[in-house]
């Protein structure tokens, strides 16, 4: 089945930096990959998505990148704000099936 | 709030019983999801259904069944509890079957096995 690795597990950032979370996973099949925040204490949410038809993919301070010949995908959060502070999940799976392998999270926290 | 309702919020039990986590998906839509978070597993997918049927199945223990009701509510039934299954289980729905449709989460019921 498909195996989905997050790095890093933790990263601290200062306000109005960058961050950066990769992902990679193991199945060439897969062929959608969302990503979700979870605040502390709440539900993920859906932040941003990427097909395997797409590269890169933007939504204001949001970004998420995919290299499909490596298997590795990323989200790109720039102008970080200390509510960014949650912790991110990456997921694959099949367009044809909605079963959605998680990566382990990363816990972003953003420094005023 | 995402629409999708799940109860109970809280559930204390004791190893070896029996418990039913109920999930409510949006109005409209026919896919229901649960997932099981834990601090050493993450976040793991257990079981679809869409309108009714079974549609995959994950990690799911044989301990552990599910259904889906013809008014779409689903229920996860949990029975000879053991203090690993204590973690936040997350029910999701989507409109459709299959990853083109976003999946919106319920609250989670939090299960503590003492």
């Amino acid at each position: 089945g498909e195996n989905v690795e997050q790095h890093p597990s933790t990263l601290s950032v200062q306000e109005g930096d960058s961050a950066v979370i990769k992902c990679t996973y193991s199945d060439s099949a897969s062929n959608y990959f969302p990503w979700y925040k979870q605040e502390l204490g709440k539900r993920p949410q859906l932040i941003i998505d990427i097909r395997s038809n797409v590269g890169e993919k933007k939504d204001q301070r949001i970004a998420v990148t995919l290299n499909k010949t490596a298997k590795h995908f990323s989200l790109h959060i720039t102008e970080t704000q200390p509510e960014d502070s949650a912790v991110y999940f990456c997921a694959a799976s099949l367009l044809r099936y909605g079963k959605l392998t998680f990566g382990q999270g990363t816990i972003l926290t953003v420094h005023p | 709030d995402s629409g999708v309702t799940q109860t109970p919020k809280h559930l204390i039990t004791a190893t070896g019983q029996r418990v039913t986590l109920r999930c409510s998906p949006r109005s409209g839509d026919l896919s229901v999801y649960w997932y099981q978070q834990s601090l050493d597993q993450g976040l793991q997918f257990l079981i679809h259904y869409y309108n009714g049927e079974e549609r995959a199945k994950g990690n799911i223990l044989e301990r552990f069944s599910a259904q889906q009701f013809p008014d779409l509510h689903s229920e996860l039934n949990l029975s000879s509890l053991e203090l690993g299954d204590s973690a936040l289980y997350f029910c999701a729905s989507s409109v459709g079957s299959g990853g083109a449709y976003e999946q919106f989460f319920g609250p989670g019921t939090r299960l503590t096995v003492l």
